[in-house]
């Protein structure tokens, strides 16, 4: 079964840094873009980004470059969201999905407090 | 960016009626388009893909046309368990963008 599993829920202080990880099973997943999304609680989805972990080639949207840092490692079939510094405006639910978007994980809920 | 307009943002109907649902591109992107359905609570889930190939599995009742700029999702009789936001992802140019979502209500 082709699948994404994404970490699971975090809370986190402002400042502090957090990487969040979706890894797949099921395909070749050194072959297959994998992007990510966000949706802040109560709006819409956001595209953020996306990268071909076969040689991590990454394309990000103007609105989240330099905010975050999307990476991969096709050993071990994962891929990676990484912010250095958290705000209270990065809580949210993250999804990864396949390029085309036929295949999602479940989500990761990032909740950023003091 | 390719802007992505979706209309109506939501919309209320009765069940067994036909729902469309628009959505236009800034610019011309082929077919490079794909409709997701969102229930509460829950990942997205891709009903049509290539403006107008139904993903496998999905009922019948939806379907997808258009091409260029102007793209619609029509649920030809709407169901109870299609209460949900809809969305369109522009996958043509980089960055990918979506619509604003259509929140669907159930008269």
């Amino acid at each position: 079964e082709v699948q994404l599993v994404q970490s699971g829920a975090e809370v986190k202080k402002p400042g502090e840094s957090l990487k969040i990880s979706c890894k797949g099973s099921g395909f070749t997943f050194a072959t297959y873009w994998i992007a990510w999304v966000r949706q802040v609680p109560g709006k819409g989805l956001e595209w953020m980004g996306i990268i071909y972990p076969g040689d991590s080639d990454t394309k990000y949207s103007p609105s989240f470059q330099g905010q975050v840092t999307i990476s991969a490692d096709k050993s071990i079939s994962s891929a990676y969201l990484q912010w250095s510094s958290l705000k209270a405006s990065d809580t949210a639910m993250y999804y990864c999905a396949t390029a085309l978007m036929d295949v999602w994980g479940q989500g990761t809920t990032v909740t950023v407090s003091s | 960016d390719i802007q992505m307009t979706q209309s109506p943002s939501s919309l209320s109907a009765s069940v067994g009626d036909r729902v469309t649902i628009t959505c236009r591109a800034s610019q011309g992107i082929r077919n490079d388009l794909g409709w997701y359905q969102q229930k509460p609570g829950k990942a997205p889930k891709r009903l049509i893909y290539a403006a107008s190939s139904l993903q496998s599995g999905v009922p019948s009742r939806f379907s997808g046309s258009g091409s260029g700029t102007e793209f619609t999702l029509t649920i030809s009789s709407l169901q109870p368990e299609d209460l949900a936001t809809y969305y369109c992802l522009q996958h043509n140019t980089y960055p990918h963008t979506f619509g604003q979502g259509t929140k669907l209500e159930i008269k």
